[in-house]
């Protein structure tokens, strides 16, 4: 089983549409991460927490929101979703000192 | 803040050759780490390899080594014996030391798209 998941994988809404990318991880990392990739720009930080009582605006924070709700489980938001929030989006987690393991990605299109 | 530089957005290699790819970074601090990230088609981030800015010595993962020359603040990744698996993107990334806000976050370049000519 894959140590850094996401759900859904794929996932196209409609401007406005309230959305929600989860992110589950069994490696029992206290750190998480919420990336967005766009072709030609790499991977920009969203949201990053270092424990569930923790959370942290990342370069690019507005427009989504994040909840932790346990130490293995990190969600983001999109409240109202608009079309240039169209991305890859990864979760990561990491421990204190070592690289990030990232999540297989979800790509989101938003009409 | 840091910054990661890629200054080569595509690069091709025939197989089994060597390629090397750049990458630079804008940094005050002394301590840090670095790593090379792929990329395949199938989207998953892999780490490729690691560096610790505090070892002089350059990290190799069998095929796989970096050039580090702190000085310069440059980190290039040299790929041998170049197989067609190796065609992907790769992301260079920069991350801090220092324990204080926005520390640990990953800094990415806008990655290099490798090919393999067979």
């Amino acid at each position: 089983d894959a140590d850094v998941t996401q759900t859904p994988r794929n996932r196209i809404t409609k401007t406005g549409k309230r959305i929600m990318l989860e992110c589950s991880q069994t490696k029992g990392h206290d750190r998480m991460y919420w990336y967005r990739q766009d072709p030609g720009l790499g991977l920009r930080l969203i949201y990053y927490s270092f424990d569930v009582k923790d959370i942290n605006k990342g370069e690019i924070s507005d427009g989504y929101s994040v909840s932790r709700q346990a130490q293995a489980k990190f969600s983001l938001s999109l409240e109202s979703a608009i079309p240039n929030q169209t991305a890859l989006y990864f979760c990561a987690t990491s421990e204190q000192s070592g690289e990030q393991f990232f999540g297989p990605g979800t790509r989101l299109t938003v009409l | 803040a840091q910054t990661v530089t890629q200054s080569q957005p595509e690069m091709s290699v025939q197989e089994a050759e060597t390629v090397t790819l750049s990458c630079t970074y804008d940094t005050s601090e002394s301590d840090y780490y670095l790593f090379w990230y792929k990329q395949p088609p199938s989207r998953q981030m892999i780490l490729v390899i690691r560096q610790e800015a505090y070892k002089q010595q350059n990290a190799t993962e069998n095929r796989f080594s970096v050039n580090f020359q702190k000085a310069a603040k440059s980190f290039s990744l040299k790929i041998s014996d170049s197989q067609l698996g190796d065609a992907a993107m790769y992301f260079c990334a920069y991350r801090s030391t220092f324990i204080g806000a926005g520390s640990y976050q990953l800094t990415f370049g806008k990655g290099t798209k490798l090919s393999v000519i067979p």
